[in-house]
């Protein structure tokens, strides 16, 4: 029962570089999420996705991009990363109004 | 703009103990409420969810009340154990966004042997 699954766990980026966050889900959930979780300010939204072929902003979407692949999968892609990204990022999804959401163990992304 | 407030931030006792720790949170127009474990380096677990039309939910030594009007949720843990020992975060999805959650800063429990 894999649940929902992040990839990679670690990475360390300069900054200016550019990487892209994976997220799948396999049990067929409507809804997936990207937070950001920081010590002292908890977890924030940054987008998600109602349903598939539909993305909207959250809380703090600046300097982020996301794409819903299919139903399984939603990525969120750094541009140019910025030390201001140092963070751990969650991936979440559910599958209805109603439901609680499901997380992943998170990716730790150190920008130096 | 919703808010979720969390106290206390920290909370050590003595295994055995009943312990409560409380949510609060400004926009009483949510949809439902979520209690939340999680333990270092990991992610969050959902332990408990209450709908806006409900009072209360239990999962074994776990009960989580809710009061709507006063904007207040309260985390019940019966007979605490050191396997207890994580943060717990609140969170709520108010009403007319019901697929976005605003989470609390959490309560770091540490229950000692």
């Amino acid at each position: 029962n894999a649940g929902v699954t992040q990839t990679p766990k670690f990475q360390v980026l300069k900054t200016g570089q550019s990487m892209t966050l994976q997220c799948a889900q396999d049990m067929n959930h409507n809804s997936m999420y990207w937070y950001r979780q920081d010590p002292g300010m908890g977890l924030r939204l940054i987008y998600y996705s109602a349903s598939e072929g539909t993305t909207d902003k959250g809380e703090v979407p600046n300097g982020y991009n996301v794409s819903r692949l299919n139903k399984r999968e939603f990525s969120l892609r750094l541009e140019s990363a910025a030390p201001s990204q140092t963070s751990v990022y969650f991936c979440a999804s559910k599958t209805m109004e109603g439901e609680p959401q499901h997380f992943g163990d998170g990716t730790r992304l150190s920008i130096l | 703009k919703q808010e979720v407030t969390q106290i206390p931030a920290a909370l050590s006792v003595p295994e055995g103990e009943n312990l409560v720790l409380n949510c609060s949170f400004t926009d009483s127009a949510i949809y439902n409420l979520q209690w939340f474990r999680q333990d270092p380096g990991k992610g969050l677990t959902s332990l408990l969810l209450i709908q806006s039309s409900q009072r209360e939910q239990t999962s074994g030594r776990l009960n989580a009340s809710l009061d709507k009007s006063s904007g207040r949720s309260t985390l019940y843990i019966a007979a605490s154990q050191p396997g207890d020992s994580a943060t717990y975060l609140c969170a709520v999805t108010t009403g007319g966004s019901n697929y976005k959650l605003t989470f609390g800063k959490g309560t770091l429990l540490t229950v000692n042997p």
